[in-house]
């Protein structure tokens, strides 16, 4: 089954502690994306790749990284998170960067 | 900076009672508008993509539509199962992708 998997779909950490939210799509995905969606603000773009070692930047990077050293991969790394970046995350794969198809998401708490 | 505004933020209809959402945008140099349904805890799920004023798509009892400042989502007769937030984002030609903040359809039988 095409599908975007993401893992962990709950997390909840301390503040300070590096975590990381693994991406993983079997459709051959040229693009790569990562939101976050918030309650009154809709999804906002953190990072985005084009392809395997091309990234960049999204309109909220602050806080996160990405690599994309697979085509299938794109994780996700919050290095310091904070109680800020407690929100739903969504990981998406392109063919073309147009009709994204989305992950089931990972809900992350920082207390 | 490119903005998608949607309205109303909320809509409650009865079963089989028509309705249009809106998506208004402003952008520098529109690539492609697209419609995403999400349910409750659940990923957005790709409905349409409209590339140029006066295009039109259809897919059962929705029906997206574009024109140089705004999209509108048509729902025809809609049932309890279309009862969602409808998404609408905006692509410019950078490979971001902006959202709006969505419209929430409550569907009563």
């Amino acid at each position: 089954e095409a599908q975007v998997t993401q893992n962990p779909r709950y997390l909840i950490t301390v503040t300070g502690k590096k975590l990381t939210v693994t991406c993983s799509q079997n459709m051959n995905h040229e693009y790569m994306s990562w939101y976050r969606q918030d309650p009154g603000l809709g999804l906002r773009q953190i990072y985005y790749s084009m392809n395997v070692e091309v990234t960049d930047k999204g309109d909220v990077p602050e806080g996160y990284k990405v690599s994309r050293k697979e085509k299938r991969n794109f994780p996700l790394i919050l290095e310091s998170p904070s109680p800020n970046q407690t929100s739903l995350y969504f990981c998406a794969s392109s063919l073309t960067g147009y009709g994204y198809t989305f992950g089931s998401g990972t809900r992350l708490t920082v207390v | 900076e490119d903005q998608v505004t949607q309205s109303p933020e909320a809509l409650r209809l009865q079963e089989g009672e028509s309705s249009s959402l809106n998506c208004s945008y402003t952008v520098s140099g529109l690539r492609g508008l697209f419609w995403y349904r999400q349910d409750p805890g659940k990923g957005p799920e790709f409905l349409f993509t409209l590339y140029s004023a006066g295009e039109e798509k259809e897919k059962e009892r929705l029906k997206a539509t574009l024109t140089k400042k705004e999209s509108f989502l048509h729902i025809t007769a809609p049932k309890p199962e279309d009862s969602a937030t409808y998404l609408c984002a905006v692509r410019t030609n950078d490979y971001k992708l902006s959202f709006g903040a969505g419209t929430t359809v409550t569907v009563r039988a």
